[in-house]
């Protein structure tokens, strides 16, 4: 079946530490993206990228990095400069960026931060 | 920026009322706005909307948008438990290096007992 895997689901990490979250789709989409959520305050965007070797800052890219080496995979680094990291974690995608469809979604990490 | 402002931000019904979830939004380039479900993980599409006063019905679930006065409503009737959930709301914009990407709102978390 075609999807998006997220993992892992839940994560635990030390305070200063980098972590990185891993985003696979065999979907064959062009675009991916990562979206942070909190407690009443929606989907924010942290990165986007909409073809290989290429991404751009959504609205809160600061203190997480990301890469796009290749088409199904769209990682995510929370480093140590992130001043809030706990969180839950979206990737989605979509065919390309002109696309008609909505996003398909992962089904998300729960990043804890202690 | 675009702005996206979603009402009432929590909702409790019993089985069988009507709802009504507001949605307004400010953009500079507007391409679509998409209705999400979300009910522990992964958001669900269930709408997308790009006409002025076409609705879309899937089911007890409908949705219209007005883009003169720039907002849209998600209408379910006859709730039922299953229906509880966050309903997320987000705009698509049309322009430039953003193309594609959605800004969402804050999210309606509707509770239905029974």
């Amino acid at each position: 079946d075609g999807g998006i895997t997220q993992s892992p689901k839940y994560l635990f990490r030390k305070e200063g530490q980098n972590v990185t979250l891993s985003c696979e789709q065999n979907l064959n989409h062009d675009a991916m993206y990562w979206y942070r959520q909190d407690p009443g305050q929606g989907l924010r965007l942290i990165y986007y990228s909409q073809i290989v070797n290429d991404f751009q800052k959504g609205d809160i890219a600061e203190g997480y990095s990301v890469s796009r080496e290749k088409k199904e995979s769209f990682p995510l680094t929370v480093t140590s400069a992130q001043k809030n990291p706990t969180a839950f974690y979206l990737c989605a995608s979509r065919p390309h960026r002109d696309s008609n469809y909505g996003y398909t979604f992962g089904s998300g990490t729960r990043l804890t931060v202690v | 920026e675009d702005k996206v402002v979603q009402s009432p931000l929590s909702l409790v019904v019993h089985e069988g009322d009507t709802v009504t979830l507001n949605c307004s939004y400010e953009v500079t380039n507007f391409r679509s706005l998409l209705w999400y479900k979300q009910e522990k993980k992964a958001p669900t599409f269930l709408f997308m909307l790009t006409s002025s006063g076409i609705e879309k019905k899937s089911g007890r679930l409908s949705s219209i948008l007005d883009k003169k006065e720039l907002f849209s409503i998600l209408n379910i009737t006859a709730t039922q438990t299953g229906d509880s959930a966050i309903y997320l709301c987000a705009l698509a914009n049309a322009g430039g290096t953003s193309y594609g990407k959605l800004t969402f709102g804050q999210g309606t978390i509707l509770t239905v007992h029974p």
